[in-house]
């Protein structure tokens, strides 16, 4: 009821296309939603997040769609670019902070 | 603002050995997140400590792993004796209380042979 499930696993996207990850979630006392990127070598970093009270959040190219009744969530990225290809993860957490990682999405952007 | 720091980066050792990893979080931020990453795989909560409590160690495994955040800043991360499983990357994070945002260290990447 923890788990946090992701897909796809791996997704090429043409540079200038739309990237679409999306994650499902059972445990309904989870309240903040995050997308992390992480690159090669690097930690994770904080791309966007949401809170269950709103249903979409934008910021520049990355938008999460949130959707409480389906219990799903998702992460688009608009104009991809070829920096944009990194692992992506969503993740979900509740009182204690804790965060519940999805399994990863790689993302390559072709040029 | 200085990011979270770990070392070392990298770390070989064979199986049954100890090693130690140590972390230093945000300055003035409260808690403090250990996490393995397998390859392939998204991070998994180790343990979590708010000041030098924990607060959630219960995916630890606390027969060979153990932590503790001296002063409630910095914190050491230990395995004995080491497995082959162990290998992965463990990341620290911090955020200045429990639900903010956590900022994650570039991580230490553990090789079990």
């Amino acid at each position: 009821q923890q788990q946090v499930k992701q897909s796809p696993q791996s997704l090429i996207v043409q540079k200038g296309g739309i990237s679409i990850i999306n994650c499902a979630y059972e445990n309904t006392a989870f309240d903040y939603f995050p997308w992390y990127q992480q690159f090669p070598g690097k930690g994770p970093a904080l791309l966007i997040a949401i809170r269950p009270d709103v249903s979409e959040k934008k910021e520049g190219r990355f938008t999460i769609s949130f959707n409480k009744s389906a219990k799903q969530f998702s992460l688009h990225i608009m104009d991809s670019q070829p920096g944009d290809s990194a692992t992506y993860f969503c993740a979900a957490s509740w009182d204690t902070g804790k965060l519940i990682f999805g399994q990863g999405t790689t993302l390559q952007v072709k040029p | 603002e200085a990011g979270v720091a770990q070392s070392p980066r990298y770390k070989i050792i064979e199986k049954r050995q100890s090693v130690a990893f140590w972390c230093n979080p945000i300055s003035g931020h409260a808690t403090l997140y250990w996490y393995q990453q397998i390859l392939g795989q998204g991070p998994k909560l180790l343990i979590q400590f708010q000041n030098n409590g924990v607060v959630d160690d219960s995916q630890l495994p606390k027969d060979r792993f153990s932590a503790e955040r001296l002063k409630g800043v910095d914190s050491t991360l230990k395995i004995q004796p080491a497995k082959l499983e162990d290998s992965a990357v463990y990341l620290c994070a911090s955020s200045p209380q429990r639900k903010d945002t956590q900022y994650f260290g570039p991580g230490t990447r553990l090789t079990v042979l």
